[in-house]
């Protein structure tokens, strides 16, 4: 079974950093390509970045610059860096299992909130 | 980038009846690289069709989806319970991939 465990949501303040992690576990994470998609309250979701089984990323122009996308095929853990943030970035962040460009499974989210 | 609208915003209904959500996209998308995901609160989304036509696993058949190029819908034949949620499409055919605003699926 899928399962994708994202952790590192946090109260922080604008323009500071964080660092969020996804767990991942029951398929053979180094051959999928996986993503972030997050969701402001009350809003709809928004892809973030992606990045394939070679490591070749992939950025929304709202995060391009501030953001960085890895993985740790050997720990089976996607990360994503994130620089400089906004208020406009708080957001529930979830990681996501891709088949090709396809977001197939979700992990339940963790909560950033950038505020001062 | 490929804009997706999704219509109506709302949809009012009440079990056993036939649910369509409709997708335009500003361009066509190549493949019928579509895809819709049902999200209920408090919950990740979860993906219900792909390829515009696809049920994803464990998905009943009642759901069922179809469309091309940049008009897509998504129908549920009679609607139960647990179908009543927010429904998203997305296109993963270009970078940015992108998601429709939303249709909430409500009961009347």
């Amino acid at each position: 079974e899928v399962q994708l465990l994202e952790s590192g949501g946090d109260l922080v303040q604008p323009g500071g950093s964080l660092r969020l992690s996804c767990a991942a576990s029951g398929f053979t994470f180094n051959r999928y390509a996986m993503s972030w998609v997050r969701q402001a309250p009350g809003k709809g979701l928004e892809w973030v970045s992606a990045i394939n089984s070679g490591g070749s990323t992939d950025y929304a122009d709202s995060v391009k610059g501030r953001f960085t996308i890895s993985r740790d095929n050997s720990k089976n853990t996607l990360s994503l860096q994130m620089n400089s943030l906004r208020v406009e970035d708080t957001a529930v962040y979830y990681c996501a299992k891709d088949h090709g460009w396809l977001a197939a499974y979700w992990g339940q989210g963790t909560l950033v909130t950038v505020s001062s | 980038e490929i804009v997706l609208t999704q219509s109506p915003g709302t949809l009012s209904l009440s079990p056993g009846e036939r649910a369509t959500l409709s997708c335009r996209a500003s361009q066509s998308v190549s493949s019928s690289y579509l895809a819709w995901y049902q999200q209920k609160p408090g919950q990740a989304p979860r993906l219900v069709i792909y390829g515009a036509s696809t049920r994803a696993t464990g998905i009943p058949d009642r759901f069922s989806g179809s469309g091309s190029g940049t008009d897509f819908t998504l129908t549920i034949g009679r609607l139960e319970p647990e179908d009543f949620a927010v429904y998203y499409c997305q296109q993963y055919a270009t970078s940015p991939r992108t998601f429709g605003q939303g249709t909430k699926l409500e009961i009347k």
